[in-house]
């Protein structure tokens, strides 16, 4: 079974700092994995994703994450944080043999101090 | 245009009565599905349309039906309100052909509160 781990309820980072949300993740096969953001009040919006090839991959807003398939995680990563990045970030992982269910963490709450 | 558009945004009312919540989208996607995110923001999901076939029906009481009379509507009916059905139900859409990696497209949700 799939399934998703995000060890913080809340990353608290001083803006200007480069900041990490850390995920780790459980499936069977080969890994589709996502990240998302949700401010307050609104929908989910997609931010990046890893399918395949270079580990590194970016995103909107200067976001990007690496995918370690040893260590089976993917990190959230920005390296100069803003203040309006304060938000919920879900990290999410789809099995690619699992056809259409995306499962997602718990979330992390991001809060960046001017 | 909003791509993926719930309806309404906000729904209040009393154990033991009937709600509907609407869905659409426009981005000419074949997949859909309904998300609770209860009070932790923890998100399930619950089901799943795949050019209007039911594809996923995670464990979840029989009171909530949806449908789905083509693949750009999605609409969520419960019956019998009970207060834990108390959330924010989001609809989401996603394109699911082979090579195509799935990332979904999320509505505004709808907060669900029962009294």
């Amino acid at each position: 079974a799939q399934s998703v781990a995000q060890p913080e309820d809340q990353v608290n980072v001083a803006e200007g700092n480069p900041l990490t949300v850390k995920c780790t993740y459980s499936v069977s096969g080969n890994p589709y994995l996502f990240w998302y953001v949700q401010y307050p009040n609104r929908g989910l919006q997609f931010l990046l994703k890893y399918i395949t090839g270079d580990n590194l991959v970016k995103g909107s807003y200067g976001f990007e994450a690496e995918f370690n398939k040893s260590q089976t995680s993917f990190h959230l990563k920005k390296p100069s944080a803003l203040v309006s990045d304060s938000a919920l970030y879900f990290c999410a992982v789809r099995d690619i043999r699992g056809g259409f269910k995306t499962i997602f963490g718990a979330g992390t709450r991001l809060f960046v101090k001017a | 245009d909003t791509a993926v558009s719930q309806t309404p945004k906000y729904l209040v009312t009393q154990m033991g009565n009937d709600k509907s919540i609407k869905c659409e989208q426009n981005l000419g996607h074949d997949t859909m599905y309904w998300y609770k995110q209860d009070s932790k923001k923890f998100l399930k999901i619950m089901f799943s349309y795949n050019n209007k076939e039911l594809i996923i029906n995670e464990t979840v009481p029989n009171r909530f039906s949806p449908k789905s009379p083509d693949k750009a509507h999605l609409n969520l009916h419960i019956n019998s309100l009970e207060l834990g059905d108390s959330a924010v139900y989001f609809c989401a859409s996603s394109q699911s052909r082979a090579g195509d990696t799935g990332e979904l497209f999320f509505g505004e949700g709808s907060r669900l509160t029962v009294l």
